[in-house]
């Protein structure tokens, strides 16, 4: 596809439910983030993969948060028992290589209930 | 930790005034630092900053980076309502991984 694709687009889930948020990057491209982003604030860092390689996951608030991205390609964020705290937008991000530019899907608005 | 700090938090002006946006940093190992303007979605790019004392220039909007003092600044001169945005501040280190966001500059532009 032409952008970074993020899917779905808004999702419910009633506290305790697992969920999981899919980001398809841009063909090629190496570096792929996961961003959290609450109302307000700047995007805040989760977790960044080269290729299949998940090489930092400082950013991942806990043990309940899972990423993969099993073949350098896509890639998903999952969230086991969620916390109303987890409320927000969780934005995914590609780049041909580290420290470039960042293009950015529309993210997914989580919602726990 | 790494710590990246925007000025003003918010902005308000009139169409055709000239804003200046502050980004402050402290980063280990600095690569780059880029801004990005985020209207209802995702992030645009807008400029990717290395070298201290190059200023970067898109039309009305142009950035200039001091790696001595630690700051950006991110100026848009005769603004447009289309401007208005959070136009938000990023770093990377060298250690490849952690990337690092301010809170961003809500600018509003009236007409």
């Amino acid at each position: 596809g032409a952008g970074v694709s993020q899917s779905p687009r808004y999702k419910v889930a009633k506290r305790g439910q697992d969920v999981a948020l899919r980001c398809d990057p841009i063909s090629g491209h190496v570096s792929l983030f996961w961003y959290q982003q609450a109302l307000g604030q700047g995007p805040e860092f989760l977790t960044y993969f080269q290729n299949e390689a998940q090489l930092d996951k400082s950013g991942l608030p806990s043990d309940r948060f899972f990423a993969e991205r099993p073949e350098g390609s896509v890639s998903t964020l999952k969230i086991q028992r969620t916390q109303q705290e987890d409320s927000a937008v969780y934005l995914c991000a590609s780049s041909l290589a580290y420290g470039g530019r960042l293009h950015f899907g529309n993210g997914t608005r989580l919602t726990v209930t | 930790e790494d710590k990246v700090v925007q000025s003003p938090l918010s902005l308000v002006v009139h169409e055709g005034d000239t804003v200046t946006l502050n980004c402050s940093y402290e980063v280990t190992n600095f690569r780059s630092l880029l801004w990005y303007k985020q209207e209802k979605k995702a992030p645009t790019f807008l400029f990717m900053l290395t070298s201290s004392g190059i200023e970067k220039k898109s039309g009305r909007l142009s950035s200039i980076l001091d790696k001595k003092e630690l700051f950006s600044i991110l100026n848009i001169t005769a603004t447009q309502t289309g401007d208005s945005a959070i136009y938000l501040c990023a770093t990377f280190s060298t250690n490849a991984g952690k990337s690092t966001f301010g809170d961003g500059t809500t600018l509003t532009v009236k007409p």
